[in-house]
């Protein structure tokens, strides 16, 4: 598996301010993930995305795919401290595995 | 939702000992469980598919006989990390496809494993 890029690597906002992370994946995908990781813990599933969509919404999230440039990205708008986390994209290439980004870290601060 | 039971949740070992991690589908069936691992402040990376019944296809790189993987029965899988070194430790995660039609993945909560 290749694991794409994802920036920023790590990423300081202040409460009520929006955080935009970036991913970029190398080959062709049936569909991508986010994922969101509490420090030392399990992965939670934020969203998904496939590959003939452009944009999707689910709460404060947005995630936009740009199959052209290999490239998604997750929005969430109005941060909160508690959106403090690691997250992570994962695309689906077609053999049901998972191949995840590199990550970006994401510190709220209240 | 489908849930993937992980433990343990934290281990510390010797050198030299194994350490057997286990992963329980609750309530669901899962013919495939993946292991993935984990390095401080880094991506998780595919170790191993293990489909129930068979033997467990490994990523490039990892060693077969070191991570031994059983998938016996459809709700349980385990992972057996044998001859550990401070090198192995890391944090180890399963994850079961739960929705073939939906993509849907769930996940372990993670065993943090210590060699010492």
């Amino acid at each position: 598996s290749q694991q794409g890029e994802e920036d920023p690597q790590a990423l300081s906002i202040q409460e009520g301010e929006n955080a935009t992370m970036n991913c970029s994946y190398k080959t062709s995908i049936n569909n991508l993930q986010w994922y969101r990781q509490n420090s030392g813990r399990g992965l939670v599933h934020l969203i998904l995305i496939r590959s003939n969509e452009r944009e999707k919404h689910s709460g404060r999230l947005r995630v936009t795919l740009d199959t052209s440039k290999k490239s998604s990205s997750l929005l969430i708008t109005a941060s909160r401290a508690a959106d403090t986390a690691s997250y992570f994209c994962a695309w689906d290439s077609g053999y049901s595995t998972l191949t995840f980004g590199k990550g970006t870290m994401l510190l709220v601060s209240p | 939702g489908a849930v993937v039971s992980q433990h343990p949740s934290w281990v510390i070992c010797k050198s030299g000992t194994s350490v057997k991690i286990e992963c329980r589908s609750l309530d669901f069936q899962a013919t495939t469980m993946f292991w993935y691992r984990q390095f401080p402040k880094q991506s998780l990376m595919l170790m191993a598919t293990s489909n129930e019944g068979s033997k467990a296809t490994y990523e490039q790189g990892v060693e077969k006989d070191k991570f031994l993987i059983n998938h016996a029965s459809l709700t349980l899988s385990t992972l057996t990390v044998t001859s550990a070194h401070p090198e192995d430790s890391s944090f180890y995660i399963c994850s079961q496809i739960v929705n073939r039609a939906n993509y849907g993945y769930t996940f372990g909560s993670g065993t943090r494993l210590t060699v010492v």
